[in-house]
């Protein structure tokens, strides 16, 4: 069956440095891979998407290529802000989403 | 576009009585809802897909008769939970995927805020 597996958290990360939350996913076909964020006491938003091998989905200066020889989607960002403190889900899409068990970022000045 | 509410927001309810959780599609037709349950630091898990005028189908392990979907119309999915008890408490989360009819990716779901549970 499919499964995402995403690092263990909580990260936490001073101001301004990179953040890298790494996902990898077992899927049979050509899922699509998405990033989600949920920031606290609030459901999940949509980060960012990708459908197929190589595309990059980018939003609100994170970024995550489909790389499916690796089979990963990694979250990057170049500057972390305060404001990013949220949960962050990485899943994939095939009939029906199936989602890691979600990465913690704690942001600090 | 694409939002979708959840009512309530937050309910506390006493053991033995129901609770009736709306999810509905704002500005958009949704052929088909999920219903997910979060517990604390964890992930969503899928607890039933609801499609519009049809039966939901149940992940294992959910019990059909205690979590009753109802989804009646394109923009309404209602998830009651019956004869609540402190461990229904949780988060349930709803969403609702994109009608093909509709432009935009067919696959791609949005999410409600979320209702939280509390059973006392």
């Amino acid at each position: 069956g499919n499964s995402v597996t995403q690092m263990e958290g909580p990260v936490t990360l001073s101001e301004e440095a990179f953040l890298t939350i790494n996902c990898t996913y077992t899927a049979t076909g050509y899922p699509s891979l998405f990033w989600y964020v949920q920031y606290p006491g609030e459901g999940l938003q949509l980060l960012l998407k990708a459908t197929k091998a190589d595309d990059k989905g980018s939003n609100k200066g994170f970024e995550a290529t489909y790389r499916k020889e690796t089979t990963s989607f990694h979250l990057e960002k170049g500057s972390v802000q305060v404001s990013d403190s949220a949960v962050y889900f990485c899943a994939l899409s095939s009939n029906k989403l199936t989602f890691g068990t979600g990465t913690q970022l704690k942001v600090e000045l | 576009g694409a939002v979708v509410s959840q009512h309530p927001s937050r309910v506390i309810c006493k053991s033995g009585t129901s609770v009736k959780i709306e999810c509905r599609s704002l500005d958009f037709q949704a052929t088909t809802m999920f219903w997910y349950r979060q517990f604390p630091k964890q992930s969503l898990m899928l607890m039933a897909t609801s499609n519009e005028g049809s039966k939901a189908t149940y992940e294992q392990g959910v019990e059909k008769d205690k979590f009753l979907i109802n989804h009646a119309s394109l923009t309404l999915s209602t998830l009651t939970v019956t004869s609540a008890h402190p461990e229904d408490s949780s988060f349930y989360i709803c969403s609702a995927r994109v009608s093909r009819r509709v432009a935009g990716v067919a696959d791609e779901q949005y999410f409600g805020p979320g209702t939280r549970l509390t059973v006392t």
